[in-house]
Parts: C-alpha cells; sequence; structure tokens
C-alpha cells in the first residue's frame, strides 16, 4: 500500500470547519483513500473514504484532487467532541473474498479548542 | 447492534507470565483481525481471519504470540511468555467480507512489569 504524510497536529476553533490534508503521492489507480480517527482510549473509527470523486456522508467531506496525490478530510462544524487521532490511509479494496488489514501511519491529533 | 467486545479491557502481568486476550466480532462479520498499538503510534496489523483460517499472520511474532478463531466467530490472541517490551494497547477489529469498514473495539491495555 502507498504510504500517507500527515501534519501531526492541527487546532481547530470549535464550530469552525476543521480541514485535514493528507500527500499520498505514490497512490495506485485501484487504491482508496479511507480515513477513520481514534478518540482518546478508544478504538479507531471509520469516517468515510473514496476513490476519486468526492465524498459526503454525516460525519464529514472527503476532497481528493485530480491527480489523486492528496485529499482533505471536511468536518463541516467541529466539536469538542472531535478531538481525537485522525488517520489518513490508502489501500486496494477487493471485491469478494477477504481484505487487508490497515496500514496506519501516526496520524493528526487535531485539538479542537473551545 | 452491539459492536466488538474485548476483555478485558485492562490486564497488568509480570513479565514471563502467559496472557490472553478475547475478541467477539459484531455478528455476521467472517473476517476477525488482531492489532497492536503502542503508545503514540497508529495501530499495527499482527493477523486476520477469514472465518476461521488465518489468512495473513505474517507479522505475528510466532517464538511467543499465538491466535485462534476456532469456530469462526469468537477469537482469542496469547502471548507466552509475556516481555516488558509487549506493553501496548491489543485491539480487535471485525469486517464483513469485503466489506469496506472495519469496526474496532475498545482495546485491551497490557502492561507488562
Amino acid at each position: 500500500d502507498a504510504k500517507t504524510t500527515q501534519p501531526p497536529s492541527m487546532d481547530c476553533a470549535e464550530g469552525r470547519a476543521a480541514n485535514l490534508p493528507c500527500n499520498h503521492s505514490t497512490i495506485s489507480g485501484n487504491e482508496y483513500v479511507y480515513w477513520y480517527r481514534q478518540i482518546h482510549s478508544q478504538g479507531p473509527q471509520y469516517i468515510i473514504h473514496g476513490l476519486k470523486n468526492n465524498e459526503t456522508n454525516e460525519m464529514a467531506s472527503l476532497i481528493i484532487t485530480e491527480d489523486r496525490k492528496s485529499s482533505t478530510l471536511i468536518l463541516p462544524h467541529a466539536t469538542l467532541r472531535d478531538t481525537a487521532v485522525y488517520y489518513c490511509i490508502v489501500r486496494v479494496a477487493y471485491s469478494g473474498g477477504g481484505a487487508d488489514g490497515l496500514t496506519f501511519g501516526k496520524g493528526t491529533h487535531l485539538i479542537i479548542q473551545p | 447492534e452491539a459492536g466488538v467486545v474485548q476483555s478485558p479491557r485492562y490486564k497488568i502481568i509480570e513479565k514471563k507470565q502467559p496472557v490472553a486476550f478475547w475478541c467477539n466480532p459484531i455478528s455476521g462479520h467472517n473476517t476477525l483481525y488482531w492489532y497492536l498499538q503502542n503508545l503514540g503510534q497508529g495501530p499495527e496489523l499482527l493477523i486476520r481471519y477469514e472465518n476461521e483460517e488465518a489468512v495473513d499472520d505474517s507479522q505475528l511474532p510466532k517464538d511467543r504470540f499465538s491466535a485462534e478463531r476456532l469456530k469462526g466467530v469468537d477469537s482469542t490472541l496469547k502471548i507466552q511468555p509475556a516481555e516488558l517490551g509487549d506493553s501496548a494497547v491489543y485491539l480487535c477489529a471485525s469486517s464483513f467480507g469485503s466489506g469496506t469498514e472495519q469496526y474496532f473495539g475498545p482495546g485491551t491495555r497490557l502492561t507488562v512489569t
């Protein structure tokens, strides 16, 4: 799987949009971009994933550049409960059969300030 | 619906002692993963099961670690004997076949003294 690069930490004011960047310049054509987050003392939680189109769900939006070498996770209205470590992961999603384990980096520690 | 269940949540043992962790995945999820997470690092995959078959155990230190998933449902990860460096959080996750989401349990925090 391709590697990703994320800033180690970011701050964001409560109520503002949090924009978390991720570089994945060596991503392959069949690799998806996944985002997970890990709140303190909990297991990681799936947020969103995408291949090349922008994606939105109830938690966040994912913007992938046209060349797919970078992406941004957007939390539109950050709350204190969004303070967590956010992991950007690229991986191949298989159809049929099992899916490989996730390769986590160190992620971005997002701190939401009141 | 219940999430991934792990027990115990915390375990303190002396080095050279054995220890076991238990995981019950989400009902119907045939893929089960064990991850190791050291302080300040992201989780690292130890082993992946498809039903009762271990299909990826390349990162499992087989000299002291073992795992089983006998009936293709719950799973046990064992360390014998434990070393100081094994102090970490052990996470279990599950997914439905080729499903894209992995659901993680809360983890077991192991401290080896």
